[in-house]
């Protein structure tokens, strides 16, 4: 079932440029999570952030929550080339516990 | 990919025959997952399973079966039942609710 979705599909910038991702997600959640994939691999967790949190750091990275929209936002600052990969927001079913992987993803392209 | 072990990396299938990709963890998780990928796609949830023995369909578990004998070993069997098994395959772990997940390299899947 589709729980939600990122947007831009594809977004292509210069080293050195922020990058900033959005997902939009229908259900009430516990927690968001961003995870990161490169081409022909598994994907590889970022940050997690929790319904009582509005914002939260790591490294380059900065996720913001609101809860009240159903939207998170993922910032790369003074992207890299080794940035360029696709990323992805989850979370946890409030029943269940399966984690649902929202939409296609976000294609991150940075050059050099 | 922290201790996830898929096998085979490429596996070729003839029609009417049925395939099993293995997912070995060493990670201690009780949770382990099944995604499909298909090119430019995000991850549908095919089965979950958050204790031995015990295992739950996800969105597109039609075709597939899957095993859950020991704590470190999810097995997923993709039978002729499946009418378009040619996918990317990802295994994935976790903790429980609200933890992050861990995943494996994944398995590409061709029918030939």
């Amino acid at each position: 079932s589709q729980q939600g979705e990122e947007d831009p599909q594809a977004l292509s910038i210069q080293e050195g440029e922020n990058a900033t991702m959005n997902c939009s997600y229908k259900t009430s959640i516990n927690n968001l999570q961003w995870y990161r994939q490169n081409s022909g691999r598994g994907l590889v967790h970022l940050i997690l952030i929790r319904s009582n949190e509005r914002e939260k750091h790591s490294g380059r990275l900065r996720v913001t929550l609101d809860t009240s929209k159903k939207s998170s936002s993922l910032l790369i600052t003074a992207s890299r080339a080794a940035d360029t990969a696709s990323y992805f927001c989850a979370t946890d079913a409030r029943t269940g516990g399966f984690k649902t992987i929202f939409g296609a993803g976000t294609r991150l392209f940075v050059k050099a | 990919d922290g201790g996830i072990t898929q096998s085979p990396k490429y596996l070729f299938r003839k029609e009417g025959q049925n395939v099993t990709l293995s997912c070995e963890q060493n990670l201690n998780h009780d949770a382990m997952y099944w995604y499909r990928q298909d090119p430019g796609q995000g991850l549908r949830l095919i089965y979950y399973s958050q204790i031995v023995n015990d295992f739950q369909k996800g969105d597109i578990a039609e075709g597939y079966s899957v095993s859950r004998e020991k704590k470190e070993s999810f097995p997923l069997t993709v039978t002729s039942a499946q009418k378009n098994p040619t996918a990317f395959y990802l295994c994935a772990t976790d903790r429980g609710p609200n933890t992050e997940a861990f995943f494996g390299q994944g398995t590409r899947l061709t029918v030939v």
